[in-house]
């Protein structure tokens, strides 16, 4: 169990709607990031906020937006989805930022169906 | 374009040889490499990793090694257990400020009794 909590593990939705996957990271991490894994594909990062900031982007799409609370958990926005969104979905968290050596410590995903 | 890239998809490794893994990347920007171990319905668990001013990291059973000039990197499971049977993915960053880690697409390795 690597700490790193996400919810729901499995979400299955249709075609142009809007769902919310949440995150909370390892006790006294500040960093979270959210990485996508599609089929046959490697992870691909999308975004990491550090203690609320966003610090990184990657290849996230337009219809997708991310924030951190003050709590620390995050949560992924996935709006207007379309079939080719159906990934599973992993959140990490480190301690630290800019400190690229840091362990990030992955959660068990949330697997996402788009009909 | 894959910047990382493990060829095999899968391979099979007799309980107590040598498992062998491959990666390759083509950014030379990547300074820090790092492999990781993913079981079914579980997020990836870290495993070991190396900056570029290493050329071989052990841990344990473990051991990573790299080469920068060929921009190749490889992970050996000496002895291979039926346990280490999962998929491992290769990742690499740079130590320069960047946070995201670049996955390649992984390699399932099967752990024959």
């Amino acid at each position: 169990d690597s700490g790193v909590t996400q919810t729901p593990k499995h979400l299955i939705t249709a075609t142009g709607q809007r769902v919310t996957l949440r995150c909370s990271p390892r006790s006294g991490d500040l960093s979270v990031y959210w990485y996508q894994q599609s089929l046959d594909q490697g992870l691909q990062f999308l975004i990491q906020y550090y203690n609320g900031e966003e610090r990184a982007k990657g290849n996230i799409l337009e219809r997708f937006s991310a924030q951190q609370f003050p709590d620390l958990h995050s949560e992924l926005n996935l709006s207007s989805l379309e079939l080719g969104d159906s990934a599973l979905y992993f959140c990490a968290s480190s301690a630290l930022a800019g400190v690229t050596t840091d362990t990030q410590y992955f959660g068990p995903g949330t697997r996402l169906t788009v009909l | 374009d894959q910047q990382v890239k493990q060829n095999s998809p899968s391979l099979s490794v007799q309980e107590g040889r040598i498992s062998i893994l491959n990666c390759d990347y083509t950014n030379s920007m990547f300074d820090y490499f790092l492999w990781y171990k993913k079981y079914p319905a579980e997020g990836p668990t870290f495993l070991i990793s190396i900056s570029s001013i290493k050329d071989k990291n052990e841990d344990g059973r473990f051991t990573v090694f790299l080469n920068k000039s060929a921009k190749h990197l490889s992970l050996h499971i000496v002895p291979s257990q039926p346990g280490d049977s999962a998929v491992y993915f290769c990742a690499a960053s740079e130590l320069a400020g960047s946070y995201q880690l670049t996955f390649g697409k992984g390699t399932k390795l099967s752990v024959i009794p």
